[in-house]
């Protein structure tokens, strides 16, 4: 069955930066894109980003642009997020999540990992 | 960029009411619309795809519609497991922005 499964909470100081890693499995890891999402606390869902995991294209929100960066790594099917100058309203679960249909370029998130809550306080 | 909007941004109503929640785009997106649901504490589930095709697994009350800028999520009879937060999403180009979603509960 499909898995995706991401790493521990994280507590960072502003300025820093904080990368969060979500381990897939039970599928062909570079035959579907994966997108983030964040969710502060009591607030809505906002897209960060999709990377399409066969030729590593990238889109991300233009309000993160220069702070965010997503990779994967093929040989372990984990797929990764980066955000630098953490600043308090960054404060946030993040979610991976996996596009539904087979090399579709167009993100139906069908599976979404557990969530990492990365709390940005001085 | 394409702005999403919801609304109502909150319903009360009663178990087996049928409710309609609406998502319009600023601009035309044709179906690429999707509608998750996300309970309270946990991780949101696509309920609904290319605007009116229904995920698998999710119940049959709950239908979609709408294309271009105007979309629609129903739930035909609604049930006490419905209380959630629905929001929609667009995905025909990047960003793949969400609406700023509907919150569900029981009167």
């Amino acid at each position: 069955q499909v898995q995706l499964v991401q790493s521990g909470a994280e507590v960072k100081t502003p300025g820093a930066s904080v990368k969060v890693s979500c381990k897939t499995s039970g599928y062909i890891f570079t035959s579907y894109g994966i997108s983030w999402v964040r969710q502060a606390p009591g607030q809505g869902l906002e897209w960060m980003g999709w990377i399409s995991v066969d030729n590593g294209k990238t889109n991300y929100a233009q309000k993160l642009q220069g702070r965010v960066t997503m990779t994967t790594d093929t040989s372990t099917s984990t797929a990764y997020l980066e955000l630098r100058t953490l600043r308090s309203d960054d404060t946030a679960v993040y979610y991976c999540a996996r596009d539904l249909r087979y090399n579709w370029k167009f993100p139906e998130l069908a599976y979404w990992g557990q969530g990492t809550l990365v709390t940005v306080s001085s | 960029d394409i702005e999403m909007t919801q609304s109502p941004s909150s319903l009360s109503a009663s178990v087996g009411d049928r409710v309609t929640i609406s998502c319009r785009a600023s601009q035309g997106i044709s179906n690429f619309l999707a509608w998750y649901q996300q309970k309270p504490g946990k991780v949101p589930k696509l309920l609904m795809y290319a605007a009116s095709t229904l995920q698998s697994g999710v119940p049959s009350r709950f239908s979609g519609s709408g294309s271009g800028t105007d979309f629609t999520l129903t739930i035909s009879s609604l049930q006490p497991e419905d209380v959630a937060t629905y929001y929609c999403q667009k995905y025909n180009s990047a960003p793949f922005t969400f609406g700023p979603g509907t919150k569900v509960d029981i009167k």
